[in-house]
């Protein structure tokens, strides 16, 4: 079966540094996406990788093993607004996105 | 640029009442379209995708189902609403093809709160 695994809640500090990690075993590997979704929002798109290595885009960074069915967000220099819901999904085969359970990031002063 | 409109916002139903939640998409053409549900606390399930007029694939054999009348709209519906339909109901849509970077966007979403 098809299956990825998220942290169900993490909690860091504002101004500190957080890795939300997210694995996966899927039927093939056409591209890992991140989203953010805020409490009674829809989700956001923050990321996507296919290749291997990381991708930084402002105080965001996603890491992607595909050897290792491995992913990571991080967040740097976090601010109260990050506090959300973060969403691993997958792109199988057949180019259908599996989803995550999301990893629910509590942001203290 | 493209938007994505969903309505209504909140929908409170009884128990074995229809339903119907609409979604339309401005700014581009034959995009792919979704329909998802999100229970509390879990993932997306996807119920519904169509990538063309009248072209509905159903991935959760349930008791709603999908309409595309026209190319920017998606509509999902039911003719008896259970308590297990609760849930946050997304629509999304993708630009047409199979690019595997291709990025779902999403609309605001409905509540749907079936007593």
């Amino acid at each position: 079966g098809q299956n990825i695994d998220q942290p169900t809640e993490m909690t860091a500090t504002e101004g500190a540094i957080v890795q939300i990690n997210c694995t996966y075993q899927t039927s093939g590997f056409n591209g890992l996406f991140w989203y953010q979704q805020h409490a009674g929002e829809a989700p956001t798109f923050l990321s996507y990788n296919v290749l291997d290595g990381l991708e930084e885009k402002g105080r965001f960074s996603s890491f992607l093993s595909r050897s290792k069915g491995y992913s990571y967000l991080l967040l740097k220099e976090l601010q109260m607004k990050d506090s959300a819901s973060y969403l691993c999904a997958v792109r199988d085969e057949n180019y259908q996105l599996i989803w995550g359970a999301g990893t629910k990031l509590i942001i203290k002063p | 640029s493209q938007t994505i409109h969903q309505w209504p916002a909140t929908l409170v139903q009884p128990v074995g009442s229809p339903l119907s939640l609409e979604c339309t998409v401005e700014g581009t053409s034959n995009p792919n379209l979704y329909w998802y549900r999100q229970a509390a606390g879990r993932g997306l399930q996807l119920l519904f995708y169509s990538v063309g007029i009248g072209q509905i694939s159903s991935e959760v054999p349930q008791n709603l189902s999908a309409s595309r009348p026209q190319d920017r709209q998606f509509i999902l519906s039911s003719k008896k609403l259970l308590l297990s339909d609760s849930g946050f109901y997304l629509c999304a849509w993708s630009s047409q093809g199979l690019a595997g970077s291709d990025t779902q966007y999403f609309g605001p979403g409905t509540r749907l709160t079936v007593l």
